[in-house]
């Protein structure tokens, strides 16, 4: 079974410093891995995904994932933090032959201070 | 981005009364999605859509119903609203099916329900 786990419900950082919002999977096949970005009252967009290609993934607006298969993990990266990063992000698993389903995890939201 | 709506964004409505929620998609993808999202628990899937009249369960699907009559448009119909139903309602769709490269979900603007 797949299963997705956030490890920081929130995270708080300093405008310029770097990012970094934790994930690991648990996942009986070779999964895709997506991380997805919601700013407040909106809906979800994604930022990058991982299919099978290269490991390290680059995404919109700066972020970068490393799929690590040792570790089950997909932690989420940026080196600069913006004030526009400020949001709820969410990691989300797949795996091939359920049907096309998605499963997320509970959230981090960032907060960014000036 | 794909073109997806849904309507209404914003209800209020009574215990025991029913409520539907459509999407309208666009870009002709094949899967639909239904989603409800609560503080502390992320996005939990209520159904889905493989095609035309085919549906199945989510992990949350208890006091909800769907129907799919148009590759373009999928309804959520809870059949007798309940204060726990009170939540934000997201709508997805996604292209492929199965296979090693699972593709991108997309993502609605969401509706935000309230069941007094």
């Amino acid at each position: 079974a797949q299963s997705v786990t956030q490890l920081d419900s929130h995270v708080s950082v300093s405008e310029g410093t770097p990012v970094l919002l934790r994930c690991n999977y648990s996942s009986s096949y070779s999964p895709s891995l997506f991380w997805y970005v919601q700013h407040p009252n909106k809906g979800l967009q994604l930022l990058l995904k991982y299919t099978s290609a290269a490991t390290l993934v680059k995404g919109i607006n700066g972020f970068e994932a490393e799929f690590k298969k040792s570790e089950t993990s997909f932690h989420l990266t940026k080196p600069s933090a913006h004030m526009s990063d400020a949001a709820e992000y969410f990691c989300v698993v797949s795996e091939p032959n359920t049907g096309n389903q998605f499963y997320f995890g509970t959230g981090t939201s960032l907060t960014v201070i000036p | 981005d794909a073109g997806i709506t849904q309507s209404p964004r914003h209800k209020v409505t009574e215990t025991g009364t029913p409520v539907t929620l459509r999407c309208h998609q666009t870009e002709n993808h094949r899967y639909m999605y239904w989603y409800r999202q609560d503080p502390g628990h992320g996005l939990r899937l209520i159904h889905y859509s493989y095609g035309v009249k085919d549906t199945d369960k989510g992990e949350v699907s208890d006091g909800y119903s769907v129907s799919r009559s148009k590759t373009e448009d999928f309804l959520l119909t809870l059949e007798s609203a309940t204060s726990s139903q009170t939540s934000v309602y997201f709508c997805a769709t996604s292209v492929a099916s199965g296979g090693a490269d699972q593709e991108t979900q997309y993502f609605g603007p969401g509706t935000r329900l309230l069941v007094l």
